[in-house]
């Protein structure tokens, strides 16, 4: 298995604060990827980068902003959190050869 | 934008029984790969298709590519409580490496 891993796996915070959650993957892949996880909609796409510094918006990125200054970490920010963004956040990465995309284990946030 | 329907959206079975679940796209796909979830995890890769017409079975689990490259079915042979869990198709968009999914199939097979 790749070794990706997030943090934190369980957070609540209130509305208005910013939040960042990590993604931290060991397998030197060049793309990485956060996912936002809700019930009927499957996985959307958020935010991915296909490099450092290189990253680009997904289908849901209203709210969001991520950075990717090492190959190995990728940060989604969430600005000012509101309710509608709580949910179950996935990251996940893969090679240049794109054949599997490896997830973290994901995070549980709740915005009260 | 790419929109992956996925179809049952939940499904309850027996074990023993049969079950075919859905993937369809509002335009060709260049390829497509099918996820498992299990409660608490991240997906996990299950398989990739890649030409139309292209069948894959991976032990009782038979996955199939439409001729148009447009859907994609799982159907799963004598279903086992084992196989409870979200599938999640999902296309890898050409030139871009983003990985789109659709909307998911929740599957509970009950002993």
């Amino acid at each position: 298995d790749a070794g990706i891993t997030q943090s934190p796996r369980h957070k609540v915070t209130e509305t208005g604060t910013p939040v960042t959650l990590r993604c931290h993957q060991t397998e030197n892949h060049r793309y990485m990827y956060w996912y936002r996880q809700d019930p009927g909609h499957g996985l959307r796409l958020i935010h991915y980068s296909y490099g450092v510094k290189d990253t680009d918006k997904g289908e849901v990125s209203d709210g969001y902003s991520v950075s990717r200054s090492k190959t190995e970490d990728f940060l989604l920010t969430l600005e000012s959190a509101t309710s509608s963004q709580t949910s179950v956040y996935f990251c996940a990465s893969t090679g240049t050869q794109n054949t599997e995309a490896f997830f973290g284990q994901g995070t549980r946030l709740t915005v009260v | 934008t790419q929109l992956l329907e996925q179809s049952p959206q939940f499904l309850s079975i027996q074990e023993g029984e049969n079950l075919t679940v859905y993937c369809n796209s509002s335009s060709v796909f260049s390829s497509l790969q099918w996820y498992r979830q299990e409660p608490g995890e991240g997906p996990v890769l299950l398989v990739t298709v890649v030409t139309g017409g292209e069948v894959k079975k991976l032990k009782r689990l038979t996955f199939q590519f439409g001729d148009a490259r447009k859907d994609s079915s799982l159907h799963i042979t004598a279903a086992q409580p084992g196989d409870t869990g979200l599938y999640l198709c999902a296309e890898t968009t050409s030139g871009t490496y983003k990985y789109i999914f659709g909307t998911g199939t929740r599957l509970k097979v009950l002993a």
